[in-house]
């Protein structure tokens, strides 16, 4: 079980907004710590897609963005596309893992 | 344009040793080793510094060892004692790395290598 909690699933039809959610606690997202979350398209490797909470690293459509409050953060995917179809992960710091976490990842489905 | 790529045994049987190598085509400073299961998702399991220093998943239980050769553009991982929990994709990915005004360390991964499988079996 990851220390990040996300959920498993989420979905939409074209058009429509997402979130995602990232739960976290005081020794991770609650004490500092940036998220980066990243999407991973089927049979792919992962690629960032919001670095520092809320950057987009080029190349990445503005449809993405992020946020952090607390002990948690999100993803908002808006203007769904069928090609944003994958697997989104959250990621971050823990100060007693000693270590980066991610978090279980949630399958985005476009009806 | 940096590119990475892991190369290495698909199979490896239990007990013995998991050596990855991952060639880059141009320098940083921080290079990682993260690997993904079915059962449990992405798991990073340590870094290295150009310097040789490096860090590491305590969860392994001092199983890895990373090491870097600067001039051939390459780093490595070596996995002890495997077993078929460490069946996995295994990637190497440049480490996007700052810090904030805090001054706590951040960390994230900005280019990744393509994967490769590693079966644990006999």
């Amino acid at each position: 079980q990851s220390v990040l909690t996300q959920p498993p699933s989420v979905s939409g039809a074209p058009g429509q907004r997402v979130t995602i959610s990232c739960a976290g606690s005081n020794s991770n997202i609650g004490a500092g710590y940036d998220v980066h979350w990243y999407q991973q398209l089927p049979g792919t490797a992962p690629k960032l897609l919001i670095y520092a909470n809320t950057n987009r690293p080029s190349g990445v459509p503005d449809r993405f963005s992020g946020s952090k409050s607390g002990t948690s953060a999100s993803l908002a995917i808006t203007g769904l596309h069928t090609e944003d179809e994958a697997d989104y992960f959250c990621q971050s710091y823990d100060i007693n893992l000693y270590g980066v976490l991610f978090g279980g990842g949630t399958k985005l489905t476009v009806l | 344009h940096v590119q990475l790529q892991e190369s290495g045994p698909g199979l490896v049987k239990p007990s013995q040793t998991l050596s990855l190598t991952c060639t880059v085509s141009s320098g940083s400073d921080y290079w990682n080793w993260i690997r993904q299961s079915a059962g449990k998702g992405l798991e990073w399991i340590g870094r290295i510094y150009t310097s040789g220093a490096a860090n590491y998943n305590p969860s392994l239980q001092s199983r890895g060892t990373i090491s870097i050769d600067t001039s051939k553009n390459q780093f490595s991982l070596k996995l002890i004692s495997v077993t078929a929990a460490d069946t996995a994709v295994y990637y190497c990915a440049r480490e996007l790395h700052y810090y904030d005004d805090s001054g706590y360390e951040m960390i994230a991964f900005d280019m990744w290598g393509q994967g490769t499988t590693v079966t644990v079996s006999s």
